[in-house]
């Protein structure tokens, strides 16, 4: 069975202070694993899409990597605007993401 | 690019009456189109998979009788909840598969409220 499995659930961190989060994912027929930030009340905002193990890509203070089992979402001196609930959704047959639960990232000033 | 909307943003209703709800994809065709349902502090729920010019795929547990589902062309998909009921009550997002890379973006949601 699919399963993804984000941790952290909820983070707490200090503006500048670096951190990542985790997602761990059994996904068969993998075709791509994304990532999306969401704030309250809107919907997902597409972030990256990764589409094999060693492969990296990075966004301004983000960096998102990917194992045969794991990706992770490095967040390098995170600033209050980077609050949002982190999704890691891999893709599996006939394109269907498989959310996890997210990551509740809440950067303080 | 890859803007995605969905229309209305709010709607409320009286508990009986049918609603529908837009996804459009605005710069790019998407032959695939998926409609979500979200519940406060929860991931999202794929209810269906929506493919232009055919009938629509839901998933276990989703009557496809209440949430019809239309694909009427490769920017449109319309989600109509019929005979709402308070239990309907929820966010409602929508995605769009971009058919060049397979890349899926979403919509704002629309916030429905059945009385």
């Amino acid at each position: 069975e699919d399963q993804v499995t984000q941790s952290p659930e909820a983070l707490r961190l200090q503006e500048g202070e670096s951190s990542s989060l985790n997602c761990s994912y059994t996904v068969s027929g993998l075709r791509g694993l994304f990532w999306y930030r969401q704030d309250p009340g809107k919907g997902p905002e597409f972030l990256f899409t990764l589409y094999s193990a060693g492969e990296e890509k990075e966004k301004e203070r983000l960096k998102a990597t990917l194992t045969k089992k794991e990706s992770f979402l490095h967040i390098t001196a995170p600033k209050p605007e980077d609050s949002a609930t982190y999704l890691c959704a891999p893709s599996g047959g006939y394109n269907k993401l498989i959310f996890g639960a997210g990551t509740r990232l809440a950067v303080h000033p | 690019g890859a803007v995605v909307s969905q229309h209305p943003s709010r709607v409320i209703c009286k508990s009986g009456t049918s609603v529908k709800i837009e996804c459009r994809s605005l710069d790019f065709q998407a032959t695939t189109m998926f409609w979500y349902r979200q519940f406060p502090k929860q991931s999202l729920m794929l209810m269906a998979t929506s493919n232009e010019g055919s009938k629509a795929t839901y998933e276990q547990g989703v009557e496809k009788d209440k949430f019809l589902i239309n694909h009427a062309s490769l920017t449109l998909s319309t989600l109509t909840v019929t005979s709402a009921h308070p239990e309907d009550s929820s966010f409602y997002i929508c995605s769009a598969l971009r058919d060049y890379n397979n890349e899926q973006f979403f919509g704002p949601g629309t916030r429905l409220t059945v009385l």
